[in-house]
């Protein structure tokens, strides 16, 4: 079943913050987040093994919960180059470990 | 460069013919290969999970027939759709999943329309 991501789209201005949500009905193996400009393909961001795990690199960062059912992401003092597509990919347990992204959310950065 | 090379970026054909995808991993093995799809405005869904070797896996409501899953090498999978139809029209994307760190890498991805 395809994770629940929220909000569907967020418009900010340059320097803003914005938290993007994504939501499991069952525990995951991991979870992985993407970028997609419009006509690429995603770019990978960062990914989270460990229920409580908290992680990130420059302004962007990310959070796993403890059941391992939901992520964050977390951008801040947001810039222009930040607009695109965010997606979270649950990757599954088991023999296939197959990643099944979310909803997705359209974030666009205004000067 | 490119970790994952897929070709072709852009394919028009007419109703009734077939198109192959191919995705390439250049920098390391992957026994494992994803074929997703993508409309405009939404996500991507995954179609099927291509394994080195054996039968590609179908997630529920992709016809097997009508797309063609081969992944004849460590490095090659190729994705061909049969008897294309306006509705096959789609952004086809390819990833490869690196052995050691579990990303996965994406293809630039092909986009069909079919006329």
């Amino acid at each position: 079943q395809q994770p629940v991501q929220s909000p569907q789209a967020v418009i900010l201005r340059e320097g803003e913050d914005a938290v993007i949500n994504c939501s499991s009905s069952k525990a995951l193996y991991s979870v992985h987040w993407y970028r997609q400009k419009h006509g690429e393909a995603p770019i990978f961001l960062m990914i989270l093994l460990k229920g409580g795990e908290q992680k990130g690199h420059d302004k962007i960062s990310a959070s796993f919960n403890e059941k391992k059912q939901q992520s964050s992401l977390y951008l801040t003092a947001s810039q222009l180059s930040y607009s695109g597509t965010y997606f979270c990919g649950p990757r599954e347990g088991g023999a296939t470990n197959k990643l099944i992204f979310g909803t997705g959310t359209l974030l666009a950065v205004q000067p | 460069g490119a970790v994952v090379s897929q070709h072709p970026s852009r394919v028009i054909c007419k109703s009734g013919t077939s198109v192959k995808i191919e995705c390439r991993s250049l920098d390391f093995q992957a026994t494992t290969m994803f074929w997703y799809r993508q409309f405009p405005k939404q996500s991507l869904m995954l179609m099927a999970t291509s394994n080195e070797g054996s039968k590609a896996t179908y997630e529920q409501g992709v016809e097997k027939d009508k797309f063609l899953i081969n992944h004849a090498s460590l490095t090659l999978s190729t994705l061909t759709v049969t008897s294309a139809h306006p509705e096959d029209s789609s952004f086809y994307i390819c990833s490869a999943r690196h052995p050691s760190t579990g990303e996965l890498f994406f293809g630039e991805g092909s986009r069909l329309t079919v006329l």
